[in-house]
């Protein structure tokens, strides 16, 4: 099983700047098969990137995602009020078996 | 407009099966082109996927869980169900059904269901 881990746990930041999370697979994940989501309180996930670099559909273009083979990174160019959330990557190299990252939290 | 939402009790005690169903509106379930899967979210906690599904009814779960879980598709009602069986306090969390795209990403999730085992 491919384990995930994400850091930071925690992000502090102000509105406006530049959010960088990591997340590091135990093993390689083939074909950058790696999401991202995010998360508000009483919502449930939002896929934000697919395949490691690709935005799902109403994305906006300051979410970025890049990486391969057991580095992924995904990047918030300039943080809205709106993106301070948890964030989740997930691999699917097991389609259609999943496994998460523990979260990393963006907050103020 | 696509969408899926969580039903089944809120409450079951210890021991007891847990029963969801997820309903589908806006498609159709039997497309070739997804899988339907459940994940779960413990309170305060990440997310953990319990198992899959195809539309043919290949079903698909995790190692962790696998002895406990059942999913099953209705095609015709447009439904997919989760069972959970012999359950503890180790399973109170919110419960999400999810489309997963050719079995990759989720694209589409449900509101999630909060189910709390107690006696």
């Amino acid at each position: 099983e491919i384990v995930l881990t994400q850091s930071p746990g925690t992000l502090s930041l102000s509105p406006g700047e530049r959010a960088t999370l990591s997340c590091r697979a135990s093993q390689s994940v083939s074909s950058s098969y790696l999401a991202w989501y995010h998360q508000k309180p009483g919502q449930a996930p939002r896929l934000l990137i697919y395949g490691a670099s690709s935005r799902a559909t109403g994305i906006p273009d300051r979410f970025s995602g890049s990486g391969s083979g057991t580095d992924f990174t995904l990047t918030i160019s300039r943080l809205e009020p709106e993106d301070f959330a948890v964030y989740y990557c997930q691999q699917y190299a097991g389609s259609p078996a999943w496994t998460f990252g523990q979260g990393t939290k963006v907050e103020i | 407009q696509l969408q899926l939402q969580e039903s089944g009790p809120g409450l079951v005690k210890p021991s007891e099966t847990l029963s969801l169903t997820c309903t589908l509106s806006g498609g159709s379930i039997s497309s070739s082109s997804y899988y339907w899967g459940w994940i779960r979210q413990p309170p305060g906690k990440g997310l953990e996927w319990i198992g899959s599904i195809y539309y043919s009814g290949s079903t698909y779960y995790n190692p962790s869980l696998k002895s406990r879980v059942t999913i099953s598709v209705d095609t015709s009602k447009n439904q997919f169900s989760l069972k959970l069986n012999s359950v503890t306090a180790a399973d109170t969390a919110v419960y999400y059904c999810a489309r997963q795209d050719y079995g990759d990403y989720g694209d589409f999730w449900g509101q999630g269901t909060l189910v709390t085992v107690s006696s």
